[in-house]
């Protein structure tokens, strides 16, 4: 089956830190991976997607200067959360595209980030 | 605005019976639906999925049904057991360009001994 892997899995940062979120789909190429945040017993929300080579598309009311991301090959998009603060504080969990299928998406086991 | 709504927001089934859920969609750009199971921590697993040209679709003990007239389809939890404990969400897919999943609010599943 396809993996996609995230890290870190936890993360916790003073507020007004940057944090940095890395996700890679391990055994096959993401044309398109998509950034999702999930709150407490809430549902996932998209924030963004991302495709290899081009700059991201930002979902409306997602501060595309708060959450940049980068998509810099085909196994790899990452995610940063600058100047985080304890709003920030959430479940951040991305999911790929497998280049070449109908449309599956495989999603990362989640990142835990905490802003102190 | 929830594209697509999601009920009941919990369930409590005993081991071995049915579980199910519904949800509903506005969207007819959709063209997938899948369904996916999440643990506490995790993140979501693809279950299973269906397109609108079908109107059911089983996998061992899950099964989809889809109605596509009144824009409906429903997960079904057949024989269920404890290890079946999990949030579930239904998502839609929304046909050309980017192909976004819209994700349902969820149904926090418990299956009780």
């Amino acid at each position: 089956g396809a993996v996609v892997s995230q890290h870190p899995s936890r993360v916790i940062c003073k507020s007004g830190t940057s944090v940095k979120i890395e996700c890679r789909s391990l055994d096959f190429q993401a044309t398109t991976m998509f950034w999702y945040r999930q709150f407490p017993k809430q549902s996932l929300m998209l924030m963004a997607t991302s495709n290899e080579g081009s700059k991201a598309t930002y979902e409306q009311g997602v501060e595309k200067d708060k959450f940049l991301i980068n998509h810099a090959s085909l196994t790899l998009s990452t995610l940063t959360v600058t100047s985080a603060h304890p709003e920030d504080s959430s479940f951040y969990i991305c999911s790929a595209r497998r280049k070449g299928q109908g449309g599956e998406l495989f999603f990362g086991e989640g990142s835990r980030l905490t802003v102190l | 605005q929830q594209q697509v709504k999601q009920s009941p927001q919990s369930l409590i089934v005993q081991k071995g019976g049915i579980s199910i859920i519904n949800c509903a969609y506005e969207n007819t750009a959709f063209d997938y639906f899948p369904w996916y199971q999440q643990f506490p921590g995790k993140g979501p697993a693809l279950l299973i999925a269906i397109r609108p040209d079908v109107s059911e679709k089983k996998e061992g003990r899950f099964t989809i049904s889809f109605n596509k007239s009144a824009k409906q389809f429903s997960l079904h939890i057949m024989d269920s057991q404890p290890g079946d404990s999990a949030t579930y969400f239904c998502a839609a897919r929304r046909s050309g360009g980017y192909q976004k999943v819209t994700f349902g609010t969820g149904t926090k599943l418990q299956v009780i001994p």
